[in-house]
């Protein structure tokens, strides 16, 4: 078990760029959940994969955010065209089965800095 | 709508006393519940877990939960606090068809002094 990865740990760029993240799950973890922290809140659900089916999108990924899973292993989140107000962490979660029986293992995450 | 509320933005307790942290609710169903820690810059921890059964549930580094249905808490405590237990806490709810999505309170975060 060598934990969830994120990639980059830090990105800065300059507002209107386009980024993407990649987060590699623990291995036979068929559920991957993307998150948003914001300085002094809690993380806010963004969307939710299990496998390579992106089950759930919540209405903060607007229509500049795409995340992808394909074969269900990694997962990228690519945000387009960035705003000062993408400025956040982004975290990655995944988890095994098919009931929240089972705990969300998170990633450290990806800051992001839009100047 | 679903909802989770912690009361209080940071609490600051002396090495080797009690510690009580708040989480309100609001659910219609039967909540997945959840305390999770955070140290600074990294991820997110999974200290305790409340899904069923026993209202009383342990979890790692000593520390416990209580669910109270009637005043829809869900409280972390421990019973003598160390140093390095200073970081921020959250409590979370497990919502939707098998409580897959996780909405997160706001956080308290826990300042140890000597």
């Amino acid at each position: 078990d060598t934990g969830v990865s994120q990639n980059p740990r830090h990105k800065i760029t300059k507002r209107g760029q386009n980024v993407t993240f990649r987060c590699d799950p623990i291995s036979e973890h068929n559920r991957l959940y993307w998150y948003r922290q914001t300085l002094g809140q809690g993380p806010e659900f963004l969307t939710y994969f299990q496998n390579e089916a992106q089950l759930e999108k919540s209405r903060l990924l607007s229509d500049r955010f795409s995340a992808e899973r394909p074969k269900g292993s990694f997962s990228t989140l690519e945000i387009q065209r960035t705003e000062q107000g993408d400025s956040a962490m982004y975290l990655c979660a995944s988890s095994r089965g098919f009931d929240s029986n089972q705990p969300q293992h998170f990633g450290d995450g990806t800051r992001l800095s839009i100047l | 709508a679903q909802s989770v509320t912690q009361p209080d933005i940071h609490i600051t307790v002396s090495e080797g006393a009690s510690l009580e942290l708040r989480c309100n609710y609001s659910y219609g169903a039967t909540p997945y519940l959840f305390w999770y820690v955070q140290s600074p810059g990294q991820g997110l921890q999974l200290l305790l877990k409340y899904f069923s059964g026993d209202t009383l549930v342990q979890g790692i580094k000593g520390f416990e939960a209580e669910f109270k249905r009637s005043q829809s808490s869900f409280n972390l405590r421990k019973p003598s606090v160390h140093w390095s237990d200073a970081a921020e806490y959250f409590c979370a709810v497990g919502v939707g068809t098998g409580g897959f999505k996780t909405i997160f309170g706001a956080g308290t975060r826990l300042f140890v002094k000597a």
